[in-house]
């Protein structure tokens, strides 16, 4: 069981939003900014999406944004393309003794 | 080119032994925060643990899960980050991603394109 609880799946048409919500503890995504996310294609290395909550690596779409409210953060995906198909992973710095916890993943499919 | 290579992944029976090695180039290794995550077939991602720079102590840092079987390590004239990892179990087969992070937002922004280790009889 993944310490961070996302969707198994979510789906959406072309040019349409989503958003992808994830879920912690005040001992991590409710009590830090280290929030991050990951797009994998597959057979590919994840690839950061948005760091500290919603900050956009440079090259990366502004059709990606991140948020966070209490223990929930989510990753908004606006604007659909058939290339944004893919597993996306949200991560969250931890006071546990693991440091860094991911969630379980959730698929995003683009109708 | 900003980049990281991974090797040493293979087939190995339960109870053994294999060191993956993790070379980097184009930053600056020797402060980079280093972190090993792993992904098992068909399942998500997990920290495995976290070598960081040595402005920032050195210090390394495992997941509950592996602490005391995993050891990560550096070779700063070589630019490599290694995993030696013992007493091989089959929940440990997965691809094992090696990745650097800045040090101060815990988000992985480089990532190599892994290693598969397999565990079985």
């Amino acid at each position: 069981q993944s310490a961070l609880t996302q969707p198994a799946s979510v789906s959406g048409s072309p040019g349409q939003s989503i958003t992808i919500p994830c879920t912690g503890t005040s001992s991590d995504v409710g009590g830090y900014n280290y929030v991050s996310w990951y797009q994998q294609h597959p057979g590919k290395a994840p690839k950061l999406m948005i760091y500290v909550v919603s900050h956009r690596p440079s090259g990366i779409s502004n059709r990606f944004s991140g948020s966070k409210s209490g223990n929930t953060a989510s990753l908004t995906i606006s604007g659909l393309q058939a290339e944004d198909e893919a597993d996306y992973y949200c991560s969250s710095f931890t006071t546990s003794s693991t440091s860094l916890v991911f969630g379980g993943g959730t698929k995003l499919t683009v109708l | 080119e900003v980049q990281l290579v991974e090797s040493g992944g293979g087939l190995v029976k339960p109870g053994g032994s294999l060191r993956l090695s993790c070379a980097a180039s184009g930053f600056t290794f020797t402060n980079a925060w280093l972190t090993w995550v792993r992904q098992a077939p068909g399942k998500g991602l997990e920290w495995v643990g976290r070598s960081k720079g040595k402005t920032d102590g050195g210090t390394v840092e495992y997941a509950a899960p592996v602490k005391g079987r995993f050891t990560i390590s550096r070779d700063a004239s070589k630019n490599t980050l290694y995993l030696q990892i013992n007493s091989l179990k089959t929940e440990d087969t997965a691809v094992y991603y090696c990745t650097a992070e800045d040090n101060w937002n815990y988000a992985p922004y480089i990532w190599g394109q892994g290693t598969l280790v397999t565990v079985s009889s």
